[in-house]
């Protein structure tokens, strides 16, 4: 199965700043990668997919970025309402998801 | 809108065998999209179990595929899961989801997903 490693695994930031998240696979999944967060006690939401198309509805503030084997996801400018734990999922093979990124207030 | 609602027993006994109900409304499963199954222990990451197409075909995932099977009941629009033996190791939040792409396949992201039912493997 294709291995994703998200680094780091815990960020700290604070309102208004621009964050970056990367996601690396163990082989290349071209462009089939999807990010999306989670805040405590909810499911999952997704923000983009196919590693930079933004979900519609999504912020413009949120941009995913790579192909191959490496990918980030960036926050241009942090809101009150970013701060949870964020996964890239890749969809080349089977889907397998990273380990989760939790972005916390500084 | 599209609405995706987990019905699960909340407490399985070791040995015996998680059954849970996806029930769908606001969208007609025949109409299209794949429709999987994604768990997530306590404090832990996110696992893809399966998915089902409205067909009946079935997608698994290799680790847990001996003891998974997906159904799909398309006159009450919802699927279903049966996993059996559980282990504590299969206590998670599991959540059902509809993978994003009408006429794609299984290999694609999830947006919409249900809000997750929490079983629990104990004696």
């Amino acid at each position: 199965d294709i291995q994703m490693t998200q680094s780091p695994s815990t960020l700290s930031a604070s309102v208004g700043d621009r964050v970056t998240i990367t996601c690396r696979a163990s082989q290349s999944v071209s462009s089939w990668l999807a990010w999306y967060h989670q805040k405590p006690g909810k499911a999952p939401e997704l923000l983009i997919y196919k590693a930079s198309i933004l979900k519609s509805g999504v912020p413009s503030r949120f941009s995913g970025n790579g192909s191959g084997t490496e990918f980030t996801l960036t926050i241009s400018s942090l809101q009150p309402e970013d701060f949870a734990t964020y996964y890239c999922q890749q969809y080349k093979g089977y889907s397998t998801f990273g380990q989760g990124t939790k972005l916390d207030i500084k | 809108q599209v609405q995706l609602q987990e019905s699960g027993p909340g407490l399985v006994k070791p040995s015996e065998t998680l059954s849970l109900t996806c029930a769908v409304s606001g969208y007609s499963i025949s109409s299209g999209h794949y429709w999987g199954l994604i768990r997530q222990p306590p404090g832990k990451g996110l696992e893809w179990i399966g998915t089902i197409y409205h067909t009946g075909s079935t997608y698994y995932n290799p680790s847990l595929r001996s003891r998974v099977t997906i159904s799909v009941d398309t006159s009450k629009n919802q699927f279903s899961l049966r996993l059996t033996s559980v282990t504590a190791a299969d206590t998670a939040v599991y959540y059902c989801a509809r993978h994003r792409t009408a006429y794609g396949d299984y290999n694609d992201a999830f947006d919409i997903w249900g809000q997750g039912t929490k079983v629990t493997v104990s004696s």
